[in-house]
């Protein structure tokens, strides 16, 4: 069975500082991981994805994740956050094998001015 | 190309009504799935489709039914619609999830209360 799940349901930064959303994953056979963004009522865009083909995965807007299989984790982070950024962020999880994707219960990120 | 398009973009309906949203794409992907996105839950998978005429339950698929007949289209119907059914429904497409150049892309969603 494969799930993921997202510490911290809100998370704010200051613009101009480091973004860190975090995803640990959980998956009985090699996963592929992917982190989708949600803008206020859209649907949801696909930021990056993990796909075995390197552990450092960069993404649209800035965005990179590291896969880390020894933590099972897939966070998310931005050097430095900007205004446009906030939005709500799912980490989600389909087996190599499998037809589902399972989704975290996302983080909504607050930029401060 | 349009992507993936749902219709209508809200619906009210009172209990025990019946409805069907509509989900298409355009891009020739095998695979379709209907989702449910609520408050602190993130998504949840309804049902999916691999292929025209091949379907299956996901995650909540109880008061739902879907059937493919089309590559393009994916309905999801409502039987009967309870208050619990509130909520955001997204229609996704992909090549077919699982392999490593795939994506999946989202529909707009359709938000849908029951009264």
């Amino acid at each position: 069975a494969q799930s993921v799940t997202q510490l911290g349901s809100h998370v704010s930064v200051s613009e101009g500082a480091l973004v860190l959303l975090r995803c640990n994953y959980s998956s009985s056979v090699p996963p592929y991981l992917f982190w989708y963004v949600q803008y206020p009522n859209q649907g949801l865009q696909l930021l990056l994805k993990y796909t075995s083909a390197a552990t450092l995965v960069k993404g649209i807007n800035g965005f990179e994740a590291e896969f880390k299989k020894s933590e099972t984790s897939f966070h998310l982070t931005k050097p430095s956050a900007h205004m446009s950024d906030a939005a709500e962020y799912f980490c989600a999880v389909v087996a190599d094998t499998g037809n589902q994707f399972y989704f975290g219960t996302g983080t909504s990120l607050t930029v401060i001015p | 190309n349009a992507g993936v398009t749902q219709t209508p973009k809200f619906q009210v309906l009172k209990t025990g009504q019946s409805m069907t949203l509509q989900c298409a794409q355009d891009m020739n992907h095998e695979y379709m799935s209907w989702y449910r996105q609520d408050p602190g839950m993130g998504l949840r998978l309804i049902h999916y489709s691999v292929g025209a005429g091949i379907t299956d339950q996901g995650e909540v698929p109880n008061g739902y039914n879907v059937s493919r007949s089309t590559t393009e289209d994916f309905p999801l119907r409502l039987l009967s619609a309870a208050p619990s059914q509130t909520s955001v429904y997204f229609c996704a497409s992909s090549l077919q999830p699982g392999y490593p150049t795939d994506t999946q892309y989202f529909g707009p969603g359709t938000r849908l209360t029951v009264l």
